[in-house]
Parts: structure tokens; sequence; C-alpha cells
């Protein structure tokens, strides 16, 4: 079963920023939190991941509170281009976990 | 640096025959994941493989469904006689090897099979 809680769905008007919450009350102290995401029809694509420090790429910006219980991904600039379904993972990383989605946060960016 | 390559793309079987999926893994990656989604579902992990090796196949329907990731070649996930509740796309992922502090797996753009 997935460690994360995320809202079913989510909406964001273009242009602004779309903050999306997870929380992972029961994270351990080696795993991290991932996020990805899916465009409709197509494999699920990285995002960015952190430990327990924000952590900012070319996609987005993840924060993750002090308790590490819960995280949020921030898409400062959303587009059109950014509706997809939104997957918070929380794992160990390396290769010998698997990755284990939940239902994810359906975000929908509108004109 | 090819990503996670797939073939089909999309796949017709009639039921009862053979679906054989294929999955090529990024260069240097030695762990392959594959997951399934139903229509209109989440994705759910069936197996993981390391070269040679079946590492956690819990996901794995016990009948006609097998995988494997050969020392040489893609990893192939195969379903025998398959039926129309099979019809779904199906991912692969990889990740490196060995494991690094923040790797994350790569997903291919999947398979689609219709099962008619």
């Amino acid at each position: 079963d997935a460690k994360t809680t995320q809202p079913p769905s989510m909406d964001c008007a273009e242009g602004r920023a779309a903050n999306l919450p997870c929380n992972h009350s029961t994270i351990s102290g080696n795993e991290y939190v991932y996020w990805y995401r899916q465009i409709h029809s197509q494999g699920p694509q990285y995002i960015i991941h952190g430990l327990k420090n924000n952590e900012t790429n070319e996609m987005a910006s993840l924060i993750i509170t002090e308790d590490r219980k819960s995280s949020t991904l921030i898409l400062p600039h959303a587009t059109l281009r950014d509706t997809a379904v939104y997957y918070c993972i929380v794992r160990v990383p390396g290769g010998s976990e698997k990755l284990v989605f939940g239902k994810g946060t359906k975000l929908t960016v509108n004109p | 640096n090819a990503g996670v390559m797939q073939n089909p793309r999309h796949l017709v079987r009639r039921r009862g025959q053979e679906a054989r999926l294929r999955c090529s893994p990024m260069k240097g990656h030695s762990h392959v994941y594959w997951y399934r989604q139903l229509p209109e579902e989440g994705l759910k992990f069936m197996v993981y493989l390391q070269k040679e090796n079946i590492i956690d196949e819990s996901g794995m329907p016990k009948e006609r469904f097998s995988a494997e990731f050969p020392k040489e070649g893609p990893s192939i996930l195969r379903i025998q006689q398959v039926v129309r509740g099979d019809s779904a796309a199906y991912f692969c992922a990889s990740s490196p090897l060995p494991p690094l502090v923040g790797t994350e797996a790569f997903f291919g753009q999947g398979t689609r099979l219709t099962v008619v």
C-alpha cells in the first residue's frame, strides 16, 4: 500500500503557482520523498526528490516540513501542459525497493 | 543517453494468443520494474528484476504471466493465453546499479495491449 495521502484533485489557473500537498506521517528516517507525474497516457515522469532539505530544480520546488511528515510540491508558474496526475512516493533511494504509486492528485491547469 | 525504450507501443492480440512486451533499460541501468495500468486506474507494480534474477514478483498474477531480464538483451514481459482483462498499458522503468543516494527510476512510454 502507498504510504502517502494526497487530495484526489486540484485546480490551478495558468501562470499561477500550483501547490500540491502530500502527507507521509509514517515516513522513516532513511526514506526520501519522490514526486512523479503522469500526463495523460504517457509514462510517469520523474520531477524531484528530497530527504529533509527543501529542493529546487528546473521543473519544481519541494518543501518538506521539519518533522518530515508532510511535503508540498510547487510548480511556480503552471502551464496547461502541467495538467497531469501527480504522485508523491516515499522510498529508500536506489534500486532495491519498488516505487509504490497511490492514487495521486489530478491537477487541472485552467486557462 | 537514450531513455527507457519499450516496444511495441501498441499491441493487439486475440484471446488465447501470447503477448510479448520488450523493455530496454537506460544505458548503465541494471534494475528493471514492470507496472500495469488498467483503464482509468492507477499504476500497479508487477515485478522487479535485476540482470538474470527476479527480485520481487509479488505483483505478478500467478498464472500466464512471466518476466525475464537476460544477461544480454531487453527485459521481456510475457503473457500467455491473453484474455480481455489483460488489456492495459504496461510500463517499464529502470534504475542504476549500484544504488546511489538520490537515484530515481525512469519510465518508458509504455505498451498498450488490446485483447480482442
